[in-house]
């Protein structure tokens, strides 16, 4: 069984350049969350998104960040007009169908590594 | 804001003694928490859970221990290893569809 499943591990852009990073969940889970990571602290919640639905984006800046979850394929983090802030690690992380965060049932990827030169 | 934080940066212990990684909350509303552990590059690992109406959980060579009176939750390493140098994360759910991670705490396993 694969894991979470998240790409590029390492995304290089220039200031005002976009960046799209990818998740795939783990098999049969379709729920997916987005957090943020500065280095040396702690992961920031970002999105939670379900198939085709945005249910809770209230850590998502307002400007220049956008997430899907299209019915098929893989979740989509973008990120338009990059800034030297937004260099971070962003980590995906998915949980089954029918659980919830409450059941502890929430798997991470490796994270997608963003330097803005 | 954030309310979870933890009260040691950085822990070194050595090889064999028993690790204890404390953190604080401040929201009383709180009744699901998770440890995490995170190595260098890669993501967050689940070790261990605990509801707010349990004060202790023990696992594999792990005891999780929540004192709600003063908002408190430590995890506990029993014979610390190298393999568990990493830095750990308290997170807190309040029966919302997101957790709340603490700043999180590095463990350093010296020989």
């Amino acid at each position: 069984n694969a894991g979470v499943m998240q790409n590029p591990r390492h995304l290089v852009r220039r200031r005002g350049q976009e960046a799209r990073l990818r998740c795939s969940p783990m098999k049969g889970h379709s729920h997916v969350y987005w957090y943020r990571q500065l280095p040396e602290e702690g992961l920031k919640f970002m999105v939670y998104l379900q198939k085709e639905n945005i249910i809770d984006e209230s850590g998502m800046p307002k400007e220049r960040f956008s997430a899907e979850f299209p019915k098929e394929g893989p979740s989509i983090l973008r990120i338009q007009q990059v800034v030297r802030g937004d260099s971070a690690a962003y980590f995906c992380a998915s949980s089954p169908t029918s659980g919830t965060v409450n059941t502890g049932e929430l798997f991470f990827g490796e994270g997608s590594r963003l330097t803005v030169l | 804001g954030e309310s979870v934080g933890l009260h040691l940066p950085t822990l070194s212990v050595q090889e064999g003694d028993n690790s204890i990684i404390n953190c604080a909350y401040s929201n009383s509303a709180s009744d699901y928490f998770i440890w995490y552990k995170q190595e260098s590059g890669k993501g967050p690992q689940f070790i261990i859970d605990i509801r707010s109406n349990m004060d202790k959980r023990q696992g594999q060579r792990v005891t999780v221990l929540l004192n709600k009176t003063v908002k408190h939750l430590s995890l506990q390493i029993a014979a610390t290893q190298p393999g568990d140098s990493a830095v750990y994360f308290c997170a807190e759910n309040m029966n919302t569809d997101k957790l709340i991670f603490g700043t999180g705490t590095r463990l350093q396993v010296f020989p």
